[in-house]
């Protein structure tokens, strides 16, 4: 059975304070990890998807990594507005085999 | 583009109502999917459609009834609500050859 674990289930951050979110994971045939995030009240928006271990891949003060056992979403120099839920994802398989983890909530404080 | 619509954004049922959830997009998807949220848990899917025409099962879709007779459209309807079905409800869709799903707004249901 796929499975997706995120740490921290929380975490709180001063503005400019660098920091790691961690997704562990084991799957039968990787075919995508995916990160999300959420907003309060609203639907997952799409942020990246790595394919092979060593594969990175950055957006604003986002960067993503992935290795054979986990991903990780490396926070840079965070404002309040990256404050969100975010979400990790593999899948595996067809279209449908899609696991999600249950998100680390990121509060950045001014 | 309007991208994934979803209505109604919350509703209320009594045990043992029916209702249907809509959700429409306008990116011509082929993919779409229906998840549902609850809390300490991460988004589970219960139903979803590869095209018009063509739906399955996801992991939890005892309760639930999909069709799509559109590209666009792809409804949810609970057959008999139970309060185990208290949940935020989201509709997502994606292009056959991408893993990005684009997901809708969510509605809130609480059934009594």
């Amino acid at each position: 059975e796929d499975q997706v674990t995120q740490s921290p289930e929380a975490l709180r951050l001063q503005e400019g304070e660098s920091s790691s979110l961690n997704c562990s994971y084991t799957v039968s045939g990787l075919r995508g990890l995916f990160w999300y995030r959420q907003d309060p009240g609203k639907g997952p928006e799409f942020l990246f998807t790595l394919y092979s271990a060593g594969e990175e891949k950055e957006k604003e003060r986002l960067k993503a990594t992935l290795t054979k056992k986990e991903s990780f979403l490396h926070i840079t120099a965070p404002k309040p507005e990256d404050s969100a839920t975010y979400l990790c994802a593999v899948g595996a398989g067809g279209y449908q085999k899609v696991t999600f983890g249950t998100g680390t909530k990121l509060q950045v404080i001014p | 583009n309007a991208g994934v619509t979803q209505t109604p954004k919350f509703q209320v049922l009594k045990t043992g109502q029916s209702m249907t959830l809509q959700c429409a997009q306008d990116m011509n998807h082929e993919y779409m999917s229906w998840y549902r949220q609850d809390p300490g848990m991460g988004l589970r899917l219960i139903h979803y459609s590869v095209g018009a025409g063509i739906t399955d099962q996801g992991e939890v879709p005892n309760g639930y009834n999909v069709s799509r007779s559109t590209t666009e459209d792809f409804p949810l309807r609970l057959l008999s609500a139970a309060p185990s079905q208290t949940s935020v409800y989201f509709c997502a869709s994606s292009y056959r050859s991408s893993n990005e799903q684009f997901f809708g707004p969510g509605t809130r249901l609480t059934v009594l």
